[in-house]
This record gives C-alpha cells, structure tokens and sequence, in this order.
C-alpha cells in the first residue's frame, strides 16, 4: 500500500497569504496525484488532478507541481473561502489511498 | 449537471448488515468507474471500493474484503454497496463517487455524493 504523508498537519493563515502544502508518496507515483478541499459538512472538492492540472472551474490561484514521491499544493493568495482541509490522493497501485489531510485556518 | 444521490444509511447493530445506494444522472453512467469512500467522524478520507463501468471488475481495500460487495446496475444508473458482518469501525459518512476519466478504473474523483452516515453501534 503506497501511504501517502500531508504536512503540515494544520496551517495557520491570514487570508492573502501565499501557502504550500506538502504531500509525500511512500514510493514512486509518477504524476497520479489529486488533490481536494473539504469544507465542514460537504464533500470533497477536485482542486487538482494528475499533480499538476487544475480540475474544471478552479481558480487560477491554486497550483500543483511535483512527481515520483514529493508533491505541492500551492493557493498564491488565500481567499476567506479556501480555509479548509486538503487532501491528497494517489491513483498508481491499489488500493487507492488518501493522505491524512492538512488543515488550513485563519489566524 | 451531474448529480450523485445517496440513499441506504442508518443505525445497524454490530453484526449487522445494509446495503447503500447511489442514483446517478447528468453523465453517461455505464463509461465511469464508481467508487464508495468513507470518513469517520472527525477524520480523513478512505478509499474502499471500485467498480468498473461495465461491473465486471471491482476492487476492494483489506479491510472490507469479504464482508463488503459493491455492485452496478447500469440499465438504472445506480450502484450499490452491500455491507455485512458490520463493525463499530465501520461506523462513516459513506461517499458515492463518480471517476473522472472515462473508462479507467484507477481514477480521481470529480463528483461526489452528499454521504449517507452509517453507525455501527448497540
């Protein structure tokens, strides 16, 4: 099973920050990497998609960089609606696995 | 638009079994793979099965092979997860997902449901 490693576990932000979030594969996993945002009481959101390309209809102030093991989600500046949890997600080997989530919260 | 409609959660005593469902619309339902994730109260994300758009492959984690059984009926655009031999770890908010590439069992999800909570509990 490839585990996948988030850091920081919490982030505490003013909005218009830049932020950066870490999301680390056990072992290889090319680009197959997404990331989400879950808000309190929704489900998640695709914010990313094989590590780098932004999912229909998501602002151009969140990026993805990163292959093989180390990944980034990159918010340029943050909005007072982009504090919530963040998930990555590796979709090279079954099972299917999420990492443990990196909250973002206002300072 | 897509929509995904969970339906079948609930209280079930340890032992248990329930079956959960999702309706969908708004995309062509036999060419996605179909995904169940769960998250238990308070914490993260967990994969637990897949279903290939036409039902003939499906994937399961460790955890719930053998007790759970997810299946597809394409005719009515719905997928189905069957849970038996429940246990107070299996106690989530369960998520119908919808693929996000066409005809790839291995894939992100770009549509969820609303979750259906399931407590496993006495």
């Amino acid at each position: 099973e490839i585990v996948l490693t988030q850091s920081p576990a919490t982030l505490s932000l003013s909005p218009g920050e830049r932020v950066t979030l870490s999301c680390r594969a056990s072992q290889s996993i090319r680009s197959f990497l997404a990331w989400y945002q879950q808000k309190p009481g929704q489900a998640p959101r695709l914010l990313i998609y094989d590590a780098s390309n932004r999912a229909t209809g998501i602002p151009a102030r969140f990026s993805g960089s990163g292959s093989g093991t180390d990944f980034t989600l990159t918010i340029s500046s943050l909005e007072p609606e982009d504090f919530a949890v963040y998930y990555c997600q590796q979709r090279s080997n079954w099972p299917l696995t999420f990492g443990g989530g990196t909250k973002v919260e206002i300072k | 638009e897509v929509q995904l409609l969970n339906s079948g959660g609930g209280l079930v005593q340890p032992g248990g079994s329930l079956r959960l469902s999702c309706a969908g619309s708004g995309f062509t339902f036999s060419s996605y793979a179909m995904s169940w994730v769960r998250q238990a109260p308070g914490k993260g994300l967990e994969w637990i099965s897949t279903i290939s758009g036409t039902g003939d492959s499906t994937y399961y984690i460790d955890s719930v092979r053998g007790r759970f059984a997810i299946s597809r009926d394409n005719s009515k655009s719905t997928v189905h997860l069957q849970m038996k031999s429940l246990r107070a770890e299996d106690t989530a908010t369960y998520y119908c997902a919808k693929g996000l590439n066409p005809l790839h069992d291995t894939s992100y999800i770009d549509w969820w449901g609303q979750g259906t909570l399931v407590t496993v509990s006495s």
